[in-house]
């Protein structure tokens, strides 16, 4: 099983430019969420879809947009991209009823 | 303010040592409470919390959980070079029927041969 998938691994950026991050799962899961993770800020909650069709603001949405494709894609998009983006970003999916997270194998993005 | 704490920030301890790692929350709509293992990549799940004092166990790892106090421990027996790692701790909480996590800053972990 593959799981949870994104690409690409590893992103350079200049500032200014703009990028999606893509996720796609295989799990049949309902709910999809974006996170970064900084140094000694944990995982902060960016954008989460509950359902297809559905998407929701978290904790740290400014600077970022998302898409809910269909049921297993879910992609984030940085249309300007910024120094203070430079992150490693994770997507997860859970099953409704579904015991934590599956998560993806990250995305490590610096913006210069 | 929703927030997950996790104490100590790091710890080095030796092989065969037991270590205790602590997360205290304040959660308004408290559904559950899960431990995640991040080595070098994405977290992976060890435990879900749900109810007070009862522990879960997983080999040399177990956990409990106290919803009056708003805390929970997770201990490893017989520290491994291989547990070395960051553990995090996050929180469930239940708005409107949309689950999210709030996740705490995690527990490095160095265990010394």
């Amino acid at each position: 099983n593959a799981g949870v998938t994104q690409t690409p691994k590893f992103q350079v950026l200049k500032t200014g430019q703009s990028m999606t991050l893509q996720c796609a799962q295989d799990m049949n899961h309902n709910s999809m969420y974006w996170y970064r993770q900084d140094p000694g800020m944990g995982l902060r909650l960016i954008y989460y879809s509950a359902s297809e069709g559905t998407t929701d603001k978290g904790e740290v949405p400014n600077g970022y947009n998302v898409s809910r494709l269909n049921k297993r894609e879910f992609s984030l998009r940085l249309e300007s991209a910024a120094p203070s983006q430079t992150s490693v970003y994770f997507c997860a999916s859970r099953s409704s009823g579904g015991a934590g997270y599956t998560f993806g194998s990250g995305t490590r993005l610096t913006v210069v | 303010e929703d927030k997950v704490v996790q104490s100590p920030l790091s710890l080095v301890v030796h092989e065969g040592d037991t270590v205790t790692l602590n997360c205290s929350y304040e959660v308004t709509n408290f559904r559950s409470l899960l431990w995640y293992k991040q080595e070098k990549k994405a977290p992976t799940f060890l435990f879900m919390l749900t109810s007070s004092g009862i522990e879960k166990k997983s080999g040399r790892l177990s956990s409990i959980l106290d919803k009056k106090e708003l805390f929970s421990i997770l201990n490893i027996t017989a520290t491994q070079t291989g547990d070395s790692a960051v553990y995090l701790c996050a929180v469930q909480e239940d708005t409107s029927g949309t689950y999210k996590y709030i996740f705490g800053t995690g527990t490095r972990l160095k265990v010394l041969a």
